[in-house]
């Protein structure tokens, strides 16, 4: 069974940072690309970034580039986001999402399994 | 940025309804187009994809058609737990972009 668990959400003022973390486990977690698609209150989910098997190639979303850092370690079957300069409009429910396909997100792919999310609030 | 649309917003229906859910995307994304499932706290749920590709596990009677700019999740017959909130996501270009949902509710 895939399960996919994530942890390491939390109140953090603005300007400050938080490292989120996604456990995996019943899949091969190797050879798979992985994503981060967040929901904010009452808003629509938002894919925040997505990361290759090798972690070779990233994709971020405007929003976050420059702020937010997606890695993995494949050892340890986790994957992680680094945000930093956190604001206000990043307050959201965090998931972390396999891609169904197989080592990078692609053009006409899905994510077939999701983590229940963990919660970021950024506020003073 | 590709909008997706869907309508209703929200609907309500009745145990062994036949219910439809539309997508319309800005412009034409082939049949890049995946619908997922999502109760209240509990993760998203991955139905179809590719417009009309069953997700392995996922009872039959979801089903998804279109392509272009307007696809449709139909479930034939409403069961208890269908009662939640359907996204369409557009994989034809970054980024890859969700419907605003639509809330399935009991009637």
């Amino acid at each position: 069974e895939v399960q996919l668990l994530e942890s390491g959400g939390g109140l953090v003022r603005p300007g400050g940072s938080l490292r989120l973390s996604c456990v995996a486990s019943g899949f091969p977690f190797s050879n798979y690309g992985m994503t981060w698609v967040r929901q904010a209150p009452g808003k629509r989910l938002e894919l925040v970034s997505s990361i290759s098997a090798s972690a070779g190639s990233t994709y971020y979303a405007d929003s976050v580039r420059g702020r937010f850092t997606i890695s993995r370690d494949n050892s340890k079957n986790t994957l992680y986001l680094e945000m930093d300069s956190l604001r206000a409009e990043d307050t959201a429910v965090y998931h972390c999402a396999k891609v169904r396909q197989g080592v990078t997100l692609i053009v006409g792919d899905a994510f077939d399994f999701w983590g229940q999310g963990t919660m970021v609030t950024v506020s003073s | 940025d590709i909008q997706m649309t869907q309508s209703p917003s929200s609907l309500s229906a009745s145990v062994g309804d036949r219910v439809s859910i539309t997508c319309r995307a800005r412009q034409s994304i082939s049949s890049f187009l995946n619908w997922y499932q999502q109760k209240p706290g509990k993760a998203p749920k991955l139905l179809i994809y590719a417009a009309s590709s069953l997700q392995s596990g996922v009872p039959s009677r979801f089903s998804g058609s279109g392509s272009g700019t307007d696809f449709t999740l139909t479930i034939s017959s409403l069961q208890p737990e269908d009662f939640a909130t359907y996204y369409c996501q557009q994989t034809y270009s970054t980024p890859f972009t969700f419907g605003q949902g639509t809330r399935l509710e009991i009637k």
